[in-house]
């Protein structure tokens, strides 16, 4: 079945540090993978995403890594802020149809000063 | 603003009481969907709708009923909830993502 898992559930890091969410999925045939961060009583917001045709994305301090063959992608946060501190979500986007996304079930990131 | 607009922000309503959600979005996407968003759990798909058309149900209880009258908008009518439906009710439309609203924080007393 359709199915995303992520991991950690909780992330507490220093600033500066460097921070990584991983996520797996289930349907081989998923061809897009983004990522949202939602801060507290705000919206999911698109912050990065990756196709399926290219294995790395860049920008800035945010970089993705996908990995087709064992069906899991990450997300690396570099130098890490305080204002950094949200909920990250994964994200598949299922191949049956209207691009529907599965989502995982979230990744609470703390970064303390 | 983002260009989808979901009112109220927060309802607080009786398990008794009849109310709607509302969506809206000006970016000229054809798929809209709603999401609900309940405390430690991943965002749960509710209903899509495609060209107008609801096309998936995941098996939402009858007590929340979805319209979409055009593909600028999309309701969600709600009717005797219960208290564990209290949640944010999240509405996005498709672009390459989504792009989600601000959601509806929804209390159910």
């Amino acid at each position: 079945g359709e199915n995303v898992e992520q991991h950690p559930s909780t992330l507490s890091v220093q600033e500066g540090d460097s921070a990584v969410i991983k996520c797996t999925y289930s349907d081989s045939a998923s061809n897009y993978f983004p990522w949202y961060k939602q801060e507290l009583g705000k919206r999911p917001q698109l912050i990065i995403d990756i196709r399926s045709n290219v294995g790395e994305k860049k920008d800035q301090r945010i970089a993705v890594t996908l990995n087709k063959t064992a069906k899991h992608f990450s997300l690396h946060i570099t130098e890490t802020q305080p204002e950094d501190s949200a909920v990250y979500f994964c994200a598949a986007r299922w191949s049956g149809g209207y691009n529907k996304l599965i989502f995982g079930a979230g990744t609470r990131l703390a970064v303390h000063p | 603003e983002t260009g989808v607009t979901q009112t109220p922000r927060h309802l607080v309503m009786g398990m008794t009481n009849k109310k709607s959600l509302k969506c809206e979005q000006h970016l000229g996407h054809n798929a809209m969907y709603w999401y609900k968003q309940s405390a430690k759990k991943p965002l749960e798909l509710m209903f899509v709708y495609s060209l107008e058309e609801r096309v998936e149900n995941n098996s939402v209880p009858s007590r929340f009923s979805p319209e979409c009258p055009n593909s600028s908008h999309l309701f969600l009518h709600l009717h005797t909830l219960q208290p564990e439906d209290s949640a944010l009710y999240l509405c996005a439309s498709r672009g390459d993502g989504y792009t989600f609203g601000s959601g509806t924080r929804l209390t159910v007393v």
